[in-house]
Protein backbone atom coordinates (compact mmCIF):
# COMPACT_ATOMS: atom_id res chain seq x y z
CA UNK A 1 0.00 0.00 0.00
CA UNK A 2 0.81 3.21 -0.48
CA UNK A 3 2.29 5.55 2.39
CA UNK A 4 3.09 9.35 3.00
CA UNK A 5 5.29 11.05 5.08
CA UNK A 6 6.09 14.64 6.08
CA UNK A 7 9.02 16.09 8.33
CA UNK A 8 9.01 17.86 10.68
CA UNK A 9 6.04 17.18 12.10
CA UNK A 10 6.35 21.12 14.02
CA UNK A 11 8.44 23.81 13.38
CA UNK A 12 9.07 27.39 14.72
CA UNK A 13 11.37 29.24 12.83
CA UNK A 14 12.50 33.00 13.35
CA UNK A 15 12.16 35.56 10.46
CA UNK A 16 14.69 35.28 7.69
CA UNK A 17 16.35 32.19 8.68
CA UNK A 18 15.78 28.96 5.46
CA UNK A 19 13.49 26.53 5.62
CA UNK A 20 13.72 22.65 4.01
CA UNK A 21 10.39 20.78 4.11
CA UNK A 22 10.79 17.14 3.30
CA UNK A 23 7.85 14.55 1.55
CA UNK A 24 8.38 10.97 1.09
CA UNK A 25 6.13 8.55 -0.64
CA UNK A 26 6.20 4.71 -0.56
CA UNK A 27 4.61 2.24 -2.80
CA UNK A 28 4.43 4.06 -5.85
CA UNK A 29 5.97 5.43 -9.32
CA UNK A 30 6.06 8.47 -10.77
CA UNK A 31 3.34 9.91 -8.95
CA UNK A 32 2.26 13.62 -9.02
CA UNK A 33 3.27 15.47 -6.33
CA UNK A 34 2.00 18.85 -4.37
CA UNK A 35 2.86 21.27 -2.11
CA UNK A 36 0.05 23.43 -0.58
CA UNK A 37 -0.41 26.02 1.87
CA UNK A 38 -3.34 26.28 4.37
CA UNK A 39 -3.33 29.48 6.84
CA UNK A 40 -5.28 29.28 10.47
CA UNK A 41 -8.87 28.76 9.71
CA UNK A 42 -8.37 28.98 5.82
CA UNK A 43 -9.10 26.40 2.98
CA UNK A 44 -6.06 25.20 0.26
CA UNK A 45 -3.20 27.02 -1.84
CA UNK A 46 -1.17 25.31 -4.25
CA UNK A 47 2.07 25.89 -3.97
CA UNK A 48 3.91 23.94 -6.30
CA UNK A 49 3.42 20.52 -8.58
CA UNK A 50 5.78 18.16 -9.94
CA UNK A 51 4.73 15.54 -12.66
CA UNK A 52 8.45 14.09 -12.81
CA UNK A 53 12.53 14.28 -11.29
CA UNK A 54 13.17 17.91 -11.75
CA UNK A 55 9.97 19.04 -13.52
CA UNK A 56 8.20 21.71 -10.84
CA UNK A 57 5.51 24.27 -11.64
CA UNK A 58 4.79 27.30 -9.39
CA UNK A 59 1.44 28.23 -8.71
CA UNK A 60 1.55 31.03 -6.87
CA UNK A 61 4.54 33.55 -6.43
CA UNK A 62 6.67 34.02 -3.20
CA UNK A 63 9.51 33.18 -1.50
CA UNK A 64 9.32 29.60 -1.60
CA UNK A 65 10.95 27.21 -3.89
CA UNK A 66 10.37 23.77 -4.46
CA UNK A 67 12.78 20.43 -5.91
CA UNK A 68 11.64 16.76 -7.10
CA UNK A 69 15.85 15.46 -7.06
CA UNK A 70 14.22 12.20 -6.45
CA UNK A 71 11.14 10.45 -8.13
CA UNK A 72 9.28 9.71 -5.03
CA UNK A 73 10.69 13.17 -2.98
CA UNK A 74 9.47 16.30 -2.73
CA UNK A 75 11.02 19.29 -1.07
CA UNK A 76 10.04 22.99 -0.38
CA UNK A 77 12.78 25.49 0.35
CA UNK A 78 13.05 29.09 1.20
CA UNK A 79 16.42 30.88 2.33
CA UNK A 80 14.55 33.63 4.33
CA UNK A 81 11.41 33.16 6.18
CA UNK A 82 8.86 35.74 6.57
CA UNK A 83 6.01 36.31 9.09
CA UNK A 84 3.66 35.53 6.48
CA UNK A 85 4.91 31.88 5.43
CA UNK A 86 3.29 30.31 8.97
CA UNK A 87 1.20 27.89 7.64
CA UNK A 88 -0.20 24.33 7.59
CA UNK A 89 2.30 22.79 5.19
CA UNK A 90 0.65 19.78 3.23
CA UNK A 91 2.29 17.27 0.65
CA UNK A 92 0.01 15.13 -1.50
CA UNK A 93 0.41 12.96 -4.30
CA UNK A 94 -1.85 11.70 -7.34
CA UNK A 95 -1.47 9.25 -10.26
CA UNK A 96 -3.39 10.99 -12.89
CA UNK A 97 -6.11 11.44 -13.30
CA UNK A 98 -7.07 9.41 -9.88
CA UNK A 99 -7.93 10.58 -6.40
CA UNK A 100 -5.28 13.01 -4.34
CA UNK A 101 -3.42 11.53 -1.36
CA UNK A 102 -2.19 13.83 1.33
CA UNK A 103 0.39 13.99 4.10
CA UNK A 104 0.35 14.86 7.55
CA UNK A 105 1.05 18.04 7.42
CA UNK A 106 4.40 20.56 8.86
CA UNK A 107 2.86 23.19 11.29
CA UNK A 108 5.55 26.31 10.66
CA UNK A 109 5.12 29.27 12.67
CA UNK A 110 7.55 31.76 11.75
CA UNK A 111 8.41 34.07 14.56
CA UNK B 1 -14.20 28.47 -15.57
CA UNK B 2 -13.37 25.19 -13.75
CA UNK B 3 -13.93 25.62 -9.85
CA UNK B 4 -15.66 23.85 -6.56
CA UNK B 5 -17.82 26.29 -4.73
CA UNK B 6 -19.30 24.52 -1.29
CA UNK B 7 -21.42 25.93 1.74
CA UNK B 8 -19.57 28.58 4.24
CA UNK B 9 -19.53 27.31 7.91
CA UNK B 10 -19.53 27.06 10.78
CA UNK B 11 -22.08 24.62 10.75
CA UNK B 12 -23.04 23.67 14.45
CA UNK B 13 -25.41 20.29 15.26
CA UNK B 14 -27.12 18.69 17.90
CA UNK B 15 -25.68 14.89 17.74
CA UNK B 16 -27.61 12.63 15.63
CA UNK B 17 -29.07 15.14 13.35
CA UNK B 18 -29.31 15.30 9.84
CA UNK B 19 -26.23 16.71 8.21
CA UNK B 20 -25.84 18.51 4.24
CA UNK B 21 -23.26 20.60 3.23
CA UNK B 22 -23.87 21.68 -0.07
CA UNK B 23 -20.84 21.51 -3.01
CA UNK B 24 -21.18 22.05 -6.96
CA UNK B 25 -18.78 22.43 -9.77
CA UNK B 26 -18.13 24.18 -12.57
CA UNK B 27 -15.91 21.67 -15.41
CA UNK B 28 -15.74 20.82 -19.03
CA UNK B 29 -16.05 17.65 -19.17
CA UNK B 30 -17.25 14.53 -15.83
CA UNK B 31 -14.27 14.99 -13.72
CA UNK B 32 -14.35 12.85 -10.54
CA UNK B 33 -15.65 14.30 -7.47
CA UNK B 34 -14.30 13.98 -4.17
CA UNK B 35 -15.08 14.56 -0.53
CA UNK B 36 -11.92 15.03 1.80
CA UNK B 37 -11.94 15.35 5.80
CA UNK B 38 -9.76 17.52 7.98
CA UNK B 39 -9.65 16.46 11.51
CA UNK B 40 -7.69 19.34 13.99
CA UNK B 41 -4.09 19.41 13.25
CA UNK B 42 -3.83 16.62 10.55
CA UNK B 43 -3.84 16.01 6.89
CA UNK B 44 -6.75 15.85 4.86
CA UNK B 45 -8.18 12.09 4.28
CA UNK B 46 -10.27 10.70 1.68
CA UNK B 47 -14.41 10.31 2.30
CA UNK B 48 -15.28 9.26 -0.52
CA UNK B 49 -15.18 9.65 -4.00
CA UNK B 50 -17.72 9.49 -7.30
CA UNK B 51 -15.95 9.04 -10.58
CA UNK B 52 -19.25 9.68 -13.35
CA UNK B 53 -22.75 10.64 -13.38
CA UNK B 54 -25.05 9.51 -11.17
CA UNK B 55 -22.30 7.61 -8.79
CA UNK B 56 -23.08 7.50 -4.87
CA UNK B 57 -19.48 7.21 -2.95
CA UNK B 58 -19.86 6.33 0.50
CA UNK B 59 -17.98 5.87 3.65
CA UNK B 60 -18.61 6.11 7.42
CA UNK B 61 -22.14 6.90 6.92
CA UNK B 62 -21.83 9.89 4.60
CA UNK B 63 -23.02 9.66 1.10
CA UNK B 64 -22.35 11.89 -1.74
CA UNK B 65 -24.01 11.50 -5.48
CA UNK B 66 -22.64 13.28 -8.90
CA UNK B 67 -25.56 14.93 -10.39
CA UNK B 68 -24.36 16.21 -13.45
CA UNK B 69 -27.74 17.23 -14.32
CA UNK B 70 -26.96 20.17 -11.37
CA UNK B 71 -23.57 20.03 -11.09
CA UNK B 72 -23.55 19.11 -7.46
CA UNK B 73 -22.46 16.89 -4.92
CA UNK B 74 -23.90 17.26 -1.70
CA UNK B 75 -22.67 15.42 1.00
CA UNK B 76 -25.30 14.28 3.60
CA UNK B 77 -25.32 11.98 6.87
CA UNK B 78 -28.72 10.64 8.44
CA UNK B 79 -27.18 11.10 12.21
CA UNK B 80 -24.36 12.90 12.56
CA UNK B 81 -21.39 12.03 15.94
CA UNK B 82 -19.58 14.41 18.07
CA UNK B 83 -16.26 12.23 16.21
CA UNK B 84 -17.49 14.06 13.17
CA UNK B 85 -16.45 17.04 14.14
CA UNK B 86 -13.98 18.34 11.81
CA UNK B 87 -13.41 20.33 8.36
CA UNK B 88 -14.93 18.85 5.19
CA UNK B 89 -13.53 19.65 1.42
CA UNK B 90 -15.44 18.94 -1.41
CA UNK B 91 -13.14 18.86 -4.84
CA UNK B 92 -12.94 17.62 -8.45
CA UNK B 93 -9.87 16.36 -10.41
CA UNK B 94 -8.66 17.58 -13.39
CA UNK B 95 -9.83 16.50 -16.50
CA UNK B 96 -6.64 18.07 -18.43
CA UNK B 97 -3.52 19.28 -16.79
CA UNK B 98 -2.57 18.04 -13.06
CA UNK B 99 -4.23 20.73 -10.91
CA UNK B 100 -6.96 19.68 -8.42
CA UNK B 101 -10.10 21.98 -7.60
CA UNK B 102 -11.34 22.61 -3.78
CA UNK B 103 -13.92 23.94 -2.10
CA UNK B 104 -12.90 26.55 0.70
CA UNK B 105 -13.99 24.24 3.14
CA UNK B 106 -16.72 23.75 5.67
CA UNK B 107 -16.19 23.58 9.70
CA UNK B 108 -18.62 21.13 11.43
CA UNK B 109 -19.08 21.19 15.01
CA UNK B 110 -21.01 18.38 16.49
CA UNK B 111 -22.67 18.85 20.36
CA UNK B 112 -23.71 16.12 22.40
Amino acid sequence: SQTIHQWPATLVQPVGSPLSLECTVEGTSNPNLYWYRQAAGRGLQLLFYSVGIGQISSEVPQNLSASRPQDRQFILSSKKLLLSDSGFYLCAWSVPPDTQYFGPGTRLTVL
Amino acid sequence: GNSVTQMEGPVTLSEEAFLTINCTYTATGYPSLFWYVQYPGEGLQLLLKATKADDKGSNKGFEATYRKETTSFHLEKGSVQVSDSAVYFCARSPRTGNQFYFGTGTSLTVIP
